[in-house]
């Protein structure tokens, strides 16, 4: 159980495109989802945190404009790249947990590669 | 500075050999959590820690929280290539339930 599906897997936009990236959790529902991002050989980064009915709530230093997080339902929170340009190119995973003893399930990511 | 740090950065030990890593918190933990990814992938979650003191082993794999030193360490016996990647502690220092994640471990075995 607890399955969290990040799609699409890979993307490659144009410059100046915005891009959305869908987060689902399967089989629970999740008020709470997480946005990570990651460097090249680097850990993974917080950007924000989704919350289902209300507004997420971004980590210092993340551009709230740039990073349009949407949580509308139980199940799904989308996360669109605004004008997105070649420093946006990363992996992005979505986390999300249907109860601390389960711990975190994690998606499988989005590479973006913006061109 | 890092609030969770890892260590060694990375590791390249021989096929059957034991290893640990640690991972070092400055702030007081509500939850410590070990994953393993392949660079470019999705995370997988190996155990989840909660009291200091606990013990959790999965396979080859075990690790253990000591609470009051903000440390858990992961320890692999007799390593095998399919034990290769990142290894990435994560921990709840907020008690807000987002994971913040450490340094990274990469770990690589040779046959």
């Amino acid at each position: 159980g607890a399955v969290v599906s990040q799609h699409p897997s890979r993307v490659i936009c144009k410059s100046g495109t915005s891009v959305k990236i869908e987060c689902r959790s399967l089989d629970f529902q999740a008020t709470t989802m997480f946005w990570y991002r990651q460097f090249p050989k680097q850990s993974l980064m917080l950007m924000a945190t989704s919350n289902e009915g209300s507004k997420a709530t971004y980590e210092q230093g993340v551009e709230k404009d740039k990073f349009l997080i949407n949580h509308a339902s139980l199940t799904l929170s989308t996360l669109t790249v605004t004008s997105a340009h070649p420093e946006d190119s990363s992996f992005y995973i979505c986390s999300a947990s249907p109860d601390r003893v389960m711990g975190y399930t994690f998606g499988s990511g989005t590479r973006l590669t913006v061109v | 500075s890092q609030e969770l740090e890892q260590s060694p950065q990375s590791l390249i030990v021989q096929e059957g050999k034991n290893l640990t890593i640690n991972c070092t918190s400055s702030k007081t933990l509500y939850g410590l959590y070990w994953y393993k990814q392949k660079y470019g992938e999705g995370l997988i979650f190996l155990m989840m820690l909660q009291k200091g003191g606990e013990e959790k082993s999965h396979e080859k794999i075990t690790a253990k929280l000591d609470e009051k030193k903000q440390q858990s360490s992961l320890h692999i016996t007799a390593s095998q290539p399919s034990h290769a990647g990142i290894y990435l502690c994560g921990a709840d220092m907020g008690g807000y339930q987002k994971v913040t994640f450490g340094t990274g471990t990469k770990l690589q075995v040779i046959p």
